[in-house]
């Protein structure tokens, strides 16, 4: 079985500073790992995934993850918000095997003030 | 570019009253999907298709039917309504089930369902 914990259910940023959405997961297979965005009234977009490869993954609109198997967080940031960013983001969990077993974390809403 | 496509995108229900959700995706997938929305909760998978020809339950498949009709289209269906089914649906598809490489999934852009 496995989980994925997002640890704040909203966060409010400032235009131009950095973005850090926290994610963390708990796996039984080695994981694949993604981040989607859910702009309002809209569906989901993948923002980018991590699958084994490079534990450092850049995604879409200069978003990136790192995977922390230490840690096991997967935790996505951006080094500067734009008006745009501001969504819902859904941290997901899949077994190795089976997309039919990803699991979403509840979402975060990023508000970014001008 | 469709991409997957889903219909009707609001419907009102009274309880007991049967429905279905319609959906299509126009890029080959094998797999289909069909999720809801709660506040708070994610997203909570109802049934998905691995193939044309087969369905299988996901985490929440009671009260909900589905058929995949051919490659392209996977429906929905309420039998007979009920206020806990009040959410917004998302249709979805992707290359392949079984892909050890944790296939990206597609989203259709969600049907929200009120029933009353």
């Amino acid at each position: 079985a496995q989980s994925v914990t997002q640890l704040d259910s909203h966060v409010s940023v400032s235009e131009g500073t950095p973005v850090l959405l926290r994610c963390n997961y708990s796996s039984s297979y080695s994981p694949s790992l993604f981040w989607y965005v859910q702009h309002p009234n809209k569906g989901l977009q993948l923002l980018l995934k991590y699958t084994s490869a490079a534990t450092l993954v850049k995604g879409i609109n200069g978003f990136e993850a790192e995977f922390k198997k230490s840690e096991t967080s997967f935790h996505l940031t951006k080094p500067s918000a734009h008006m745009s960013d501001a969504a819902e983001y859904f941290c997901v969990v899949s077994a190795s095997s089976n997309n039919n077993d990803m699991r979403f974390g509840a979402g975060t809403r990023l508000t970014v003030k001008p | 570019n469709a991409g997957v496509t889903q219909t009707p995108k609001f419907q009102v229900l009274k309880t007991g009253q049967s429905m279905t959700l319609q959906c299509a995706q126009d890029m080959n997938h094998n797999s289909m999907y069909w999720y809801r929305q709660d506040p708070g909760m994610g997203l909570r998978l109802i049934y998905y298709s691995a193939s044309e020809g087969t369905t299988d339950k996901g985490e929440v498949p009671n009260g909900y039917n589905v058929s995949r009709l051919n490659k392209r289209e996977f429906s929905l269906r309420l039998e007979s309504a009920a206020p806990s089914q009040t959410s917004v649906y998302f249709c979805a598809s992707s290359d392949s089930l079984g892909s050890l490489a944790g296939n990206t999934i597609y989203f259709g852009e969600g049907s929200w369902l009120t029933v009353v």
